[in-house]
């Protein structure tokens, strides 16, 4: 049963234009959500996250959108850069547990010159 | 000055071996976590020790037994290797209070032929 789901495996987008990542969820007890960048080779590195008491969270060209109701949350990532081609995870966690993360399959961003 | 590391980054073994990965982390973290990553992407939880304490432990073989010898350390040991073990197991850890972030480190990649 998976919880956290990035139904677009993939994604390729123009460098300076915006790049959406998105993801749901299924468990209405995830409080906090939290989004993952993974380069080859490396450890996921902690981009940005949120907790459900707030629908939007900024830094930076980074914000992080949630809406609870449809259980979505999206990456904006705007001016998209070279850099940033890495395979993004989504990942939830429930207050109170063991901070357990429940993380998406991915979805591999990649920006085009 | 690495944060959070692994070693060996990789591991090839036979069937039926035993054998250990090792992590640790400078970050004054109290809790840290093992991951594996399938040949499907997934990242799931398999456990996790908080100040040496186990706190979480998923659905895993009990071929698998984590040791904590001190809060810096949390050290995943697998008996029997199995062709289904392969994978890429992730360390990380997180701070005791606040939000969720987990850090994570390189990854080991083992491989049971």
């Amino acid at each position: 049963d998976q919880q956290v789901k990035q139904n677009s495996p993939s994604l390729s987008v123009q460098e300076g234009r915006i790049s959406i990542l998105n993801c749901d969820y299924t468990n209405s007890m995830f409080d906090y959500f939290l989004w993952y960048k993974k380069y080859p080779a490396e450890g996921p590195t902690f981009l940005i996250s949120i907790s459900s008491i707030k629908d939007k969270n900024e830094d930076g060209r980074f914000t992080v959108f949630l809406n609870k109701s449809a259980k979505h949350l999206s990456l904006h990532i705007v001016p998209s850069q070279p850099g940033d081609s890495a395979v993004y995870f989504c990942a939830a966690s429930q207050r109170g547990g063991a901070q357990k993360l429940v993380f998406g399959q991915g979805t591999r961003l990649t920006i085009n010159p | 000055d690495t944060a959070v590391s692994q070693t060996p980054k990789y591991l090839v073994t036979q069937m039926g071996n035993d054998k250990s990965i090792k992590c640790e982390q400078n970050l004054g973290h109290d809790t840290m976590y093992w991951y594996k990553q399938d040949s499907k992407k997934f990242l799931k939880i398999m456990f996790s020790y908080n100040n040496k304490e186990l706190i979480i432990n998923e659905t895993v073989p009990n071929r698998f037994s984590p040791k904590s010898p001190d809060k810096a350390h949390l050290n995943l040991h697998i008996n029997s290797l199995e062709l289904g073990d392969s994978a890429v197991y992730f360390c990380a850890s997180s701070p005791p209070a606040g939000g969720y972030e987990q850090y994570f480190g390189p990854g080991t990649r083992l491989t049971v032929t």
